[in-house]
Protein backbone atom coordinates (compact mmCIF):
# COMPACT_ATOMS: atom_id res chain seq x y z
CA UNK A 1 0.00 0.00 0.00
CA UNK A 2 1.37 2.68 -1.31
CA UNK A 3 -0.65 5.70 0.22
CA UNK A 4 -1.54 8.75 -1.21
CA UNK A 5 0.84 9.91 -3.60
CA UNK A 6 1.03 13.83 -4.76
CA UNK A 7 3.07 15.56 -7.52
CA UNK A 8 5.16 17.47 -7.15
CA UNK A 9 6.21 17.95 -3.53
CA UNK A 10 7.64 21.23 -4.32
CA UNK A 11 6.38 23.88 -7.06
CA UNK A 12 7.60 27.72 -7.46
CA UNK A 13 5.38 29.29 -9.88
CA UNK A 14 5.73 33.17 -10.82
CA UNK A 15 2.67 35.62 -9.79
CA UNK A 16 0.08 35.37 -12.61
CA UNK A 17 1.08 31.55 -13.96
CA UNK A 18 -0.87 28.24 -13.29
CA UNK A 19 -0.28 25.82 -11.05
CA UNK A 20 -1.48 21.98 -10.98
CA UNK A 21 -1.59 19.90 -8.37
CA UNK A 22 -1.70 16.23 -8.38
CA UNK A 23 -2.96 13.36 -5.91
CA UNK A 24 -3.66 10.14 -6.60
CA UNK A 25 -5.89 8.32 -3.83
CA UNK A 26 -5.64 4.86 -1.79
CA UNK A 27 -6.65 2.48 -4.16
CA UNK A 28 -10.34 1.44 -3.38
CA UNK A 29 -10.92 4.63 -1.35
CA UNK A 30 -14.28 6.28 -2.60
CA UNK A 31 -13.59 9.91 -1.35
CA UNK A 32 -10.66 12.22 -1.81
CA UNK A 33 -10.36 15.83 0.39
CA UNK A 34 -8.51 18.20 -0.29
CA UNK A 35 -6.90 21.20 1.93
CA UNK A 36 -4.49 24.08 2.27
CA UNK A 37 -2.10 24.36 5.45
CA UNK A 38 -0.24 27.73 6.64
CA UNK A 39 1.56 28.75 9.45
CA UNK A 40 -1.30 31.51 10.02
CA UNK A 41 -4.35 29.53 9.31
CA UNK A 42 -3.28 26.43 9.60
CA UNK A 43 -5.49 23.31 8.20
CA UNK A 44 -8.58 24.50 6.00
CA UNK A 45 -10.94 22.13 4.05
CA UNK A 46 -11.15 23.32 0.09
CA UNK A 47 -13.12 20.80 -1.45
CA UNK A 48 -14.00 16.85 -1.97
CA UNK A 49 -15.26 14.35 -4.06
CA UNK A 50 -17.02 10.70 -3.57
CA UNK A 51 -16.86 8.28 -6.08
CA UNK A 52 -15.62 11.21 -8.36
CA UNK A 53 -18.82 13.36 -7.48
CA UNK A 54 -18.14 16.79 -6.27
CA UNK A 55 -19.76 17.15 -2.97
CA UNK A 56 -18.59 20.00 -1.10
CA UNK A 57 -16.65 22.69 -2.61
CA UNK A 58 -17.51 25.20 0.27
CA UNK A 59 -13.63 25.97 1.14
CA UNK A 60 -12.46 27.00 -2.53
CA UNK A 61 -11.68 30.29 -3.35
CA UNK A 62 -13.97 31.24 -6.28
CA UNK A 63 -12.37 32.70 -8.69
CA UNK A 64 -9.17 31.08 -9.34
CA UNK A 65 -9.66 27.43 -8.04
CA UNK A 66 -10.86 24.17 -9.42
CA UNK A 67 -10.68 20.99 -8.51
CA UNK A 68 -11.16 17.79 -10.60
CA UNK A 69 -11.73 14.12 -10.06
CA UNK A 70 -12.01 12.68 -14.04
CA UNK A 71 -11.12 8.73 -12.67
CA UNK A 72 -11.05 7.37 -9.57
CA UNK A 73 -6.88 7.23 -9.90
CA UNK A 74 -6.56 10.52 -9.28
CA UNK A 75 -8.04 14.55 -8.61
CA UNK A 76 -5.97 17.67 -9.49
CA UNK A 77 -6.45 21.16 -8.17
CA UNK A 78 -5.61 23.99 -10.04
CA UNK A 79 -4.84 27.17 -9.31
CA UNK A 80 -4.77 29.94 -11.84
CA UNK A 81 -2.74 33.41 -12.03
CA UNK A 82 -1.42 32.20 -8.41
CA UNK A 83 -0.68 34.95 -5.93
CA UNK A 84 1.75 35.34 -3.07
CA UNK A 85 -1.10 34.54 -1.02
CA UNK A 86 -1.80 31.28 -2.67
CA UNK A 87 2.01 29.82 -0.82
CA UNK A 88 0.63 26.96 1.13
CA UNK A 89 1.07 22.92 1.05
CA UNK A 90 -1.50 21.58 -0.31
CA UNK A 91 -2.72 18.46 1.22
CA UNK A 92 -4.68 15.59 -0.57
CA UNK A 93 -7.08 13.00 1.79
CA UNK A 94 -8.20 9.76 1.01
CA UNK A 95 -11.02 7.65 2.69
CA UNK A 96 -12.99 4.34 2.35
CA UNK A 97 -16.63 4.31 1.98
CA UNK A 98 -17.21 2.82 5.45
CA UNK A 99 -15.34 5.43 7.40
CA UNK A 100 -15.12 9.23 5.94
CA UNK A 101 -13.60 10.44 9.09
CA UNK A 102 -10.81 8.43 8.83
CA UNK A 103 -8.55 10.13 6.02
CA UNK A 104 -5.10 9.26 4.81
CA UNK A 105 -3.46 12.20 3.93
CA UNK A 106 -0.43 12.29 1.22
CA UNK A 107 2.76 14.29 2.13
CA UNK A 108 1.44 17.34 0.57
CA UNK A 109 2.46 19.66 -2.38
CA UNK A 110 4.32 22.46 -1.07
CA UNK A 111 3.91 25.86 -3.79
CA UNK A 112 5.54 28.99 -3.54
CA UNK A 113 4.31 32.06 -5.41
CA UNK A 114 7.14 34.58 -6.10
CA UNK B 1 -20.05 27.75 12.46
CA UNK B 2 -18.05 25.03 13.94
CA UNK B 3 -15.05 25.07 15.21
CA UNK B 4 -12.21 23.74 17.59
CA UNK B 5 -9.98 25.43 19.78
CA UNK B 6 -6.69 24.27 20.71
CA UNK B 7 -4.87 27.44 22.92
CA UNK B 8 -1.20 25.76 23.73
CA UNK B 9 1.06 26.55 20.66
CA UNK B 10 3.93 25.02 21.11
CA UNK B 11 4.76 22.46 24.59
CA UNK B 12 7.96 21.75 25.83
CA UNK B 13 8.61 18.98 27.59
CA UNK B 14 11.42 16.42 28.74
CA UNK B 15 11.34 12.55 28.36
CA UNK B 16 9.07 10.53 30.95
CA UNK B 17 6.71 13.90 31.45
CA UNK B 18 3.26 13.77 31.54
CA UNK B 19 1.68 15.39 28.06
CA UNK B 20 -1.57 17.70 28.52
CA UNK B 21 -3.06 19.15 24.64
CA UNK B 22 -5.85 21.10 25.48
CA UNK B 23 -9.05 20.87 22.73
CA UNK B 24 -12.28 22.53 23.15
CA UNK B 25 -15.23 22.44 20.60
CA UNK B 26 -18.53 23.97 19.02
CA UNK B 27 -20.93 22.38 17.16
CA UNK B 28 -24.47 21.94 16.72
CA UNK B 29 -24.51 18.29 17.46
CA UNK B 30 -22.16 15.44 18.93
CA UNK B 31 -19.51 15.37 16.50
CA UNK B 32 -16.88 12.28 15.82
CA UNK B 33 -13.79 13.86 17.60
CA UNK B 34 -10.18 13.15 16.33
CA UNK B 35 -6.65 13.65 17.32
CA UNK B 36 -4.18 13.99 13.97
CA UNK B 37 -0.38 13.72 14.54
CA UNK B 38 2.18 15.51 12.06
CA UNK B 39 5.79 14.46 11.92
CA UNK B 40 8.09 16.52 10.27
CA UNK B 41 7.54 16.62 6.21
CA UNK B 42 4.99 14.21 6.56
CA UNK B 43 1.08 14.60 5.84
CA UNK B 44 -1.40 14.62 9.36
CA UNK B 45 -1.61 10.93 10.87
CA UNK B 46 -4.81 9.92 12.31
CA UNK B 47 -3.58 9.17 16.27
CA UNK B 48 -7.52 8.35 17.22
CA UNK B 49 -11.10 8.80 16.91
CA UNK B 50 -13.74 9.01 19.65
CA UNK B 51 -17.62 9.20 19.00
CA UNK B 52 -20.50 9.15 21.58
CA UNK B 53 -20.56 5.55 21.06
CA UNK B 54 -17.54 4.92 22.56
CA UNK B 55 -16.16 8.14 24.67
CA UNK B 56 -12.50 7.34 25.18
CA UNK B 57 -9.94 6.93 22.62
CA UNK B 58 -6.68 5.27 23.36
CA UNK B 59 -3.63 4.59 21.03
CA UNK B 60 0.07 4.30 21.05
CA UNK B 61 -0.66 5.47 24.72
CA UNK B 62 -2.00 8.63 24.03
CA UNK B 63 -5.49 9.20 24.93
CA UNK B 64 -8.69 11.34 24.83
CA UNK B 65 -12.14 11.25 26.29
CA UNK B 66 -14.99 12.97 24.78
CA UNK B 67 -16.55 15.00 27.54
CA UNK B 68 -19.53 16.62 26.40
CA UNK B 69 -20.24 18.63 29.57
CA UNK B 70 -17.11 20.94 28.87
CA UNK B 71 -17.18 20.13 25.19
CA UNK B 72 -13.86 19.25 25.52
CA UNK B 73 -11.37 16.45 23.98
CA UNK B 74 -7.83 16.62 25.64
CA UNK B 75 -5.08 14.39 24.96
CA UNK B 76 -2.74 13.13 27.26
CA UNK B 77 0.05 10.71 27.20
CA UNK B 78 1.34 9.33 30.73
CA UNK B 79 4.93 8.99 29.54
CA UNK B 80 6.66 11.30 26.19
CA UNK B 81 9.68 9.82 24.50
CA UNK B 82 11.66 12.05 21.79
CA UNK B 83 10.36 10.45 18.91
CA UNK B 84 6.56 12.00 19.75
CA UNK B 85 7.97 15.82 18.89
CA UNK B 86 5.46 16.31 16.52
CA UNK B 87 2.33 18.72 15.68
CA UNK B 88 -0.98 17.75 16.86
CA UNK B 89 -4.43 18.94 15.80
CA UNK B 90 -7.00 18.26 17.36
CA UNK B 91 -10.57 18.17 14.87
CA UNK B 92 -13.90 17.32 14.00
CA UNK B 93 -15.93 15.86 11.26
CA UNK B 94 -18.27 18.69 10.21
CA UNK B 95 -22.22 18.69 11.43
CA UNK B 96 -24.27 17.20 8.34
CA UNK B 97 -21.03 16.54 6.66
CA UNK B 98 -19.78 12.91 6.13
CA UNK B 99 -16.33 13.89 5.62
CA UNK B 100 -15.34 17.45 5.92
CA UNK B 101 -12.86 17.60 8.97
CA UNK B 102 -12.50 21.20 10.75
CA UNK B 103 -8.87 21.39 12.48
CA UNK B 104 -7.47 23.34 15.73
CA UNK B 105 -4.41 25.10 14.69
CA UNK B 106 -2.44 22.50 16.25
CA UNK B 107 0.32 21.97 19.32
CA UNK B 108 3.84 21.71 18.45
CA UNK B 109 5.36 19.17 20.76
CA UNK B 110 9.21 19.43 21.70
CA UNK B 111 10.54 16.88 23.75
CA UNK B 112 14.08 17.04 24.81
CA UNK B 113 16.30 14.14 25.75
Amino acid sequence: NAGVIQTPRHKVTGKGQEATLWCEPISGHSAVFWYRQTIVQGLEFLTYFRNQAPIDDSGMPKERFSAQMPNQSHSTLKIQSTQPQDSAVYLCASSSDSNYAEQFFGPGTRLTVL
Amino acid sequence: GDSVTQKQGQVTLSEDDFLFINCTYSTTTYPTLLWYVQYLGQGPQLLLKVTTANNKGISRGFEATYDKGTTSFHLQKASVQESDSAVYFCALVEAGNTGKLIFGLGTTLQVQP
